[in-house]
């Protein structure tokens, strides 16, 4: 496709509920993390993958956040039993070669709300 | 740690006009990058400009240029003539180029209005 795409773009989950949250990045992208926007503030870091190694999740906030690339492409952040401090809007970036030059490419989000 | 700090919330300026959003960071390194991205509402984060720090020169882009002064570890965005099209939050980010997972850190934001 020709950007990052994000799916659901909207998810309403209640406490203790399970999401998971997809990302397609752009074809051939190697790079690809995922950030979490609470409202008002700048993203967060919150994990990264080069193609289908999990290279940094010092971010994800709690061992309820767990992640996945498994073929290198799409990706899934999947958080379990929500609480509202979940709610945010999880944002995904993808770039080409994982260099320090390159570009991070962002989809339109999903915004998450817990009730 | 690495910080980013944008220490206005929103700006407002009038059309046509020319306004400069400030943005200061911190760090110990040396070799590291400085983007300036824009969010329209509801809208994905767009790349606006970027600067790498060891290059002098300030970048442009069109209506957009930077004020890169290293030693005092500020990275201001001036808009020239600006557009109602360029209503959006700003974000002011830092990434390191030392680490090998290039995550970008990232300021509060600041939110524009462009009065017509």
């Amino acid at each position: 496709g020709a950007g990052v795409s994000q799916s659901p773009r909207y998810k309403v989950a209640k406490r203790g509920q399970d999401v998971a949250l997809r990302c397609d990045p752009i074809s051939g992208h190697v790079s690809l993390f995922w950030y979490q926007q609470a409202l008002g503030q700048g993203p967060e870091f919150l994990t990264y993958f080069q193609n289908e190694a999990q290279l940094d999740k010092s971010g994800l906030p709690s061992d309820r956040f767990f992640a996945e690339r498994p073929e290198g492409s799409v990706s899934t952040l999947k958080i379990q039993r929500t609480q509202q401090e979940d709610s945010a809007v999880y944002l995904c970036a993808s770039s080409l070669a994982g260099t320090g030059t390159d570009t991070q490419y962002f989809g339109p989000g999903t915004r998450l709300t817990v009730l | 740690a690495q910080t980013v700090t944008q220490s206005q919330p929103e700006m407002s300026v009038q059309e046509a006009e020319t306004v400069t959003l400030s943005c200061t960071y911190d760090t110990s390194e040396s070799d590291y990058y400085l983007f300036w991205y824009k969010q329209p509402p509801s809208r994905q984060m767009i790349l606006v400009i970027r600067q790498e720090a060891y290059k002098q020169q300030n970048a442009t882009e069109n209506r957009f240029s930077v004020n890169f002064q290293k030693a005092a570890k500020s990275f201001s965005l001036k808009i020239s003539d600006s557009q109602l099209g360029d209503a959006a939050m700003y974000f002011c980010a830092y990434r390191a180029e030392a680490y090998s997972n290039y995550q970008l850190i990232w300021g509060a934001g600041t939110k524009l209005i462009i009065k017509p």
